[in-house]
């Protein structure tokens, strides 16, 4: 039972481009939405978050959309460098909750030089 | 100055040992987890501990026991290994900042049973 689904499991995008990544959710109680980074035998880092008051977040290149009556967000990369290839996790709570993170499967994005 | 420290990084043993992975965080957050990353890639939540005091056990088998001494360490012992246990494993922290929690993960522990 996912709760939080990534169903592309992978993008591949050319540099100076924008990236978009999205996410779907199937639990109304989900209040808070983050993005994580991670490289190869890394942990996940902390790239974006969204709280259920507002429908966009943005930090320099990155800003995250949320829809709540679609259950859906999305994370876009503008512009995409070759550095920001890696595995990117959406994760969900429920901060009135148990607070506990759950996560996607992740999205391989691979910016081309 | 790592935030989150797990030890060891890799972990390879035999079927039937008893194992354990260290974590260790320096931030001075209140909750710290324990997460595995399975074959397919999914990211689970299996425990969670609040100043010492679990909070989340996600029917995670007898056989994992996860030790918190203090509320900057979580420890995660693993007795009888399986084969199916072989995953990477992760450990996490968070604190709570404007109301909202704030997770940082610690580098994984890549465990292979063989």
């Amino acid at each position: 039972d996912q709760q939080v689904k990534q169903n592309s499991p992978s993008l591949s995008v050319q540099e100076g481009r924008i990236s978009i990544l999205n996410c779907d959710y199937t639990n109304s109680m989900f209040d808070y939405f983050l993005w994580y980074k991670k490289y190869p035998a890394e942990g996940p880092t902390f790239l974006i978050s969204i709280s259920s008051i507002k429908d966009k977040n943005e930090d320099g290149r990155f800003t995250v959309f949320l829809n709540k009556s679609a259950k859906h967000l999305s994370l876009h990369i503008v512009p995409s460098q070759p550095g920001d290839s890696a595995v990117y996790f959406c994760a969900a709570s429920d901060q009135g909750g148990s607070e506990k993170l759950v996560f996607g499967k992740g999205t391989k994005l691979t910016v081309n030089p | 100055d790592t935030a989150v420290s797990q030890t060891p990084k890799y972990l390879v043993t035999q079927m039937g040992n008893d194992k354990s992975i260290k974590c260790e965080q320096n931030l001075g957050h209140d909750t710290m987890y324990w997460y595995k990353q399975d074959s397919k890639k999914f990211l689970k939540i299996m425990f969670s501990y609040n100043n010492k005091e679990l909070i989340i056990n996600e029917t995670v088998p007898n056989r994992f026991s996860p030790k918190s001494p203090d509320k900057a360490h979580l420890n995660l012992h693993i007795n009888s290994l399986e084969l199916g246990d072989s995953a990477v494993y992760f450990c996490a922290s968070s604190h709570e900042i404007s109301g909202l929690r704030g997770y940082t993960f610690g580098s994984g522990t890549r465990l292979t049973v063989v």
